[in-house]
C-alpha cells in the first residue's frame, strides 16, 4: 500500500533532549516536506526536500534540522526542543514537487515540557 | 507566512445539505489544492486545479478558481455525516517552490 509513514505517533519530551520523528514513503517520491500544525496557524512549512542530499528551508525552520541521505527517508530532528515547538507535525511527499498532489503521514503529535 | 484565508472559519449543516467554503489568497499562482482533514489525522488530498482552469469535479466536490478575484471554492453536494472534517486550501504561487495553506474551514454535518 502506497503510504508515508511517521513515528512515532505521539512524543512527550523535556526541554533540551534531542529527539528525531521518522518520515518514510514508499512511492520513490521525489519531493518530501515536514510542517508543523498549530491552532489558529494552519500548516506551515519546515523544511522540504526536493531530492536526495537536497534541503531547503520552508517558513519555520528555526529550531529544526533534516537530511535526505536516502530517496525513501526524510527525518525531523530537533536537537534541543523548546515548549514552543509543541505541535502537530506531518511529513508529505509528491512525486515530484509542491504543485502536486501531497500525500501525508498520519501525523506526530509533540509535547516538549 | 500563511497566504490562503478560508471563510468561513467553521460551517455547520444538516445531512443532504450542500457545503460551501471559499478560499482566498494573494498573488499570482500557479495551482491551487483542496484537502480534507479528519480530526489530528493527516491531510487527504481532494482535487487539484490549474490557474488556467476554472472548475473541476471529482463524484459530489466541485472546485471553482477565479484568478481575477483571486479565490477559490469547494462545494461539496448531498453531504453525509462522513464529510465531517476540516477542509484547507493550499495555492502554489508563481515562481515558488513553496504550497502555502489557508487556516482551513471546520465543516460539521449533522445526521
Amino acid at each position: 500500500e502506497a503510504q508515508v509513514t511517521q513515528n512515532p505517533r505521539y512524543l512527550i519530551t523535556v526541554t533540551g533532549k534531542k529527539l528525531t520523528v521518522t518520515c518514510s514513503q514508499n512511492m520513490n517520491h521525489e519531493y518530501m516536506s515536514w510542517y508543523r500544525q498549530d491552532p489558529g496557524l494552519g500548516l506551515r512549512q519546515i523544511y522540504y526536500s526536493m531530492n536526495v542530499e537536497v534541503t531547503d528551508k520552508g517558513d519555520v525552520p528555526e529550531g529544526y534540522k533534516v537530511s535526505r541521505k536516502e530517496k525513501r527517508n526524510f527525518p525531523l530532528i530537533l536537537e534541543s526542543p523548546s515548549p514552543n515547538q509543541t505541535s502537530l507535525y506531518f511529513c508529505a511527499s509528491s512525486l515530484r514537487g509542491q504543485g502536486e498532489k501531497l500525500f501525508f503521514g498520519s501525523g506526530t503529535q509533540l509535547s516538549v515540557l | 507566512s500563511q497566504q490562503g484565508e478560508e471563510d468561513p472559519q467553521a460551517l455547520s449543516i444538516q445531512e443532504g445539505e450542500n457545503a460551501t467554503m471559499n478560499c482566498s489568497y494573494k498573488t499570482s499562482i500557479n495551482n491551487l489544492q483542496w484537502y480534507r482533514q479528519n480530526s489530528g489525522r493527516g491531510l487527504v488530498h481532494l482535487i487539484l486545479i490549474r490557474s488556467n482552469e476554472r472548475e473541476k469535479h471529482s463524484g459530489r466536490l466541485r472546485v471553482t478558481l477565479d484568478t481575477s478575484k483571486k479565490s477559490s471554492s469547494l462545494l461539496i453536494t448531498a453531504s453525509r455525516a462522513a464529510d465531517t472534517a476540516s477542509y484547507f486550501c493550499a495555492n502554489l504561487a508563481k515562481g515558488s517552490n513553496m504550497l502555502t495553506f489557508g487556516g482551513g474551514t471546520r465543516l460539521m454535518v449533522k445526521p
